[in-house]
């Protein structure tokens, strides 16, 4: 079963907006990453945010954890074509890497 | 460096058949993980292996399904009198001693008819 909830399912921005997405969860967690997935294959890692941490930045990403609602957002700046993919929160209850990942938000970004 | 790699990239199989799906983790890497990725039911943990501890097979879905890890490197996840419901992306990752971040495959797509 899927521990995480994305929200929105797809999203369709243009070059230069910020892209924002939520993740909501169930249990208490370790730490929960964000990954991207072009063309339905391999992830990407993008940012690891753990349970005593508030927010991060990663270049043009800025994650945001708040335990206390059970929700993270991951914020794309100034997106570009580049960008468009799936991305996924996965959330470690235990740090020991075992991940429940959404089911994902689908980002268009058009030139 | 050469990333993780999986074969084969495609497989279509009978249904009934047995199939092997490899993984070849990042050198160095401890930590190994099979997921699959299916319409239905999105990301899934599968099973987990880290070091020589004993694997956390809690995702497996049926007994048909196992994996092994020979040497502490390559795993091979083995699906015995594949369903239909098997087709997926199977997706392996590994993670080094020190970090969460996980590393992925390409994946394999499995397709039983």
């Amino acid at each position: 079963s899927q521990q995480g909830e994305e929200d929105p399912q797809a999203l369709s921005i243009q070059e230069g907006e910020n892209a924002t997405m939520n993740c909501s969860y169930k249990t208490s967690i370790n730490n929960l990453q964000w990954y991207r997935q072009n063309s339905g294959r391999g992830l990407v890692h993008l940012i690891l945010i753990r349970s005593n941490e508030r927010e991060k930045h990663s270049g043009r990403l800025r994650v945001t954890l708040d335990t206390s609602k059970k929700s993270s957002s991951l914020l794309i700046t100034a997106s570009r074509a580049a960008d468009t993919a799936s991305y996924f929160c996965a959330t470690d209850a235990w740090g020991w890497g075992k991940l429940q990942f959404g089911a994902g938000t689908q980002v268009v970004v058009t030139p | 460096g050469a990333g993780v790699s999986q074969s084969p990239s495609n497989k279509v199989t009978e249904k009934g058949k047995d199939v092997e799906l490899r993984c070849d983790p990042i050198s160095g890497h401890t930590a190994l993980y099979w997921y699959r990725q299916s319409l239905g039911q999105g990301l899934e943990f599968l099973i987990y292996f880290q070091g020589n501890s004993a694997p956390d097979k809690s995702g497996l879905p049926s007994d048909r399904f196992s994996a092994e890890r020979t040497g502490g490197s390559v795993s091979t996840l083995t699906i015995q009198r594949t369903q239909q419901e098997d087709s997926a992306v199977y997706l392996c990752a590994s993670s080094p001693p020190t970090e969460d971040e996980q590393f992925f495959g390409p994946g394999t797509r499995l397709t039983v008819l």
